[in-house]
């Protein structure tokens, strides 16, 4: 059974700094992998979407990596600001058969002024 | 971009009444919908898979009378939560993909609180 991890909880940085959400899943066989962000009482918006034969995706200050064989992908995001206060989640797909994603607990991270 | 407008945002009902909750996407046909259900300090976790015109399919676990899902056209799902009760009290959230869009499209959530 896929299950999917993500480390830290929270987070809480002084703006300005690099930081990295780490995320980890027990079965390599996936098809993407997504990281969504989430603000409080709403939905998720895509951040970037991985396939499985990629290695990252990059999206302004967001750096997404894929490391299937040992289950982990990263979410690196660059000079932080206050705006990116928000609840990160990542989530993998199964297969391309399988439209159903399994998500992580997120992290929720808070970058002070 | 593909949009799904998700209505009502918030929702409090009495214990026993049902609640509709729809999901339209605005710009795209939406052939597969995803229901979700989000409890405070959790995950998303999938409740059904409803393809247009087809019965859900719903997750290990959950109630597929209490939790009734319609998904007749391409552009609007709906998920009807019957005899409410404080226990499903959660944030449900949508998502749809369709034939031609990449990745998956998230409806903004409804938070249903039952007293």
């Amino acid at each position: 059974k896929q299950e999917v991890t993500q480390i830290p909880a929270a987070l809480s940085v002084p703006e300005g700094e690099n930081l990295v959400l780490n995320c980890s899943f027990t079965d390599s066989a996936i098809y993407n992998l997504q990281w969504f962000r989430q603000d409080p009482g709403k939905g998720l918006t895509s951040l970037l979407l991985i396939q499985s034969s990629q290695r990252e995706q990059t999206s302004g200050r967001l750096n997404a990596s894929l490391d299937k064989s040992s289950g982990r992908s990263t979410l690196y995001i660059a000079a932080s600001q206050p705006g990116d206060s928000a609840t990160y989640l990542c989530a993998v797909r199964l297969s391309s058969n399988t439209g159903k994603l399994i998500f992580g607990q997120g992290t929720t991270l808070q970058v002070k002024p | 971009g593909a949009v799904v407008s998700q209505h009502p945002s918030w929702v409090i009902c009495k214990s026993g009444t049902s609640v509709k909750i729809e999901c339209r996407s605005l710009d795209f046909q939406a052939t597969t919908m995803f229901w979700y259900r989000q409890f405070p300090k959790q995950s998303l976790m999938l409740m059904a898979t409803s393809n247009e015109g087809s019965k859900a399919t719903y997750e290990q676990g959950v109630e597929k009378d209490k939790f009734l899902i319609n998904h007749a056209s391409l552009t609007l799902s709906t998920l009807t939560v019957t005899s409410a009760h404080p226990e499903d009290s959660s944030f449900y959230i949508c998502s749809a993909r369709g034939t031609f869009t990449y990745g998956y499209t998230f409806g903004s959530g409804t938070r249903l609180t039952v007293v």
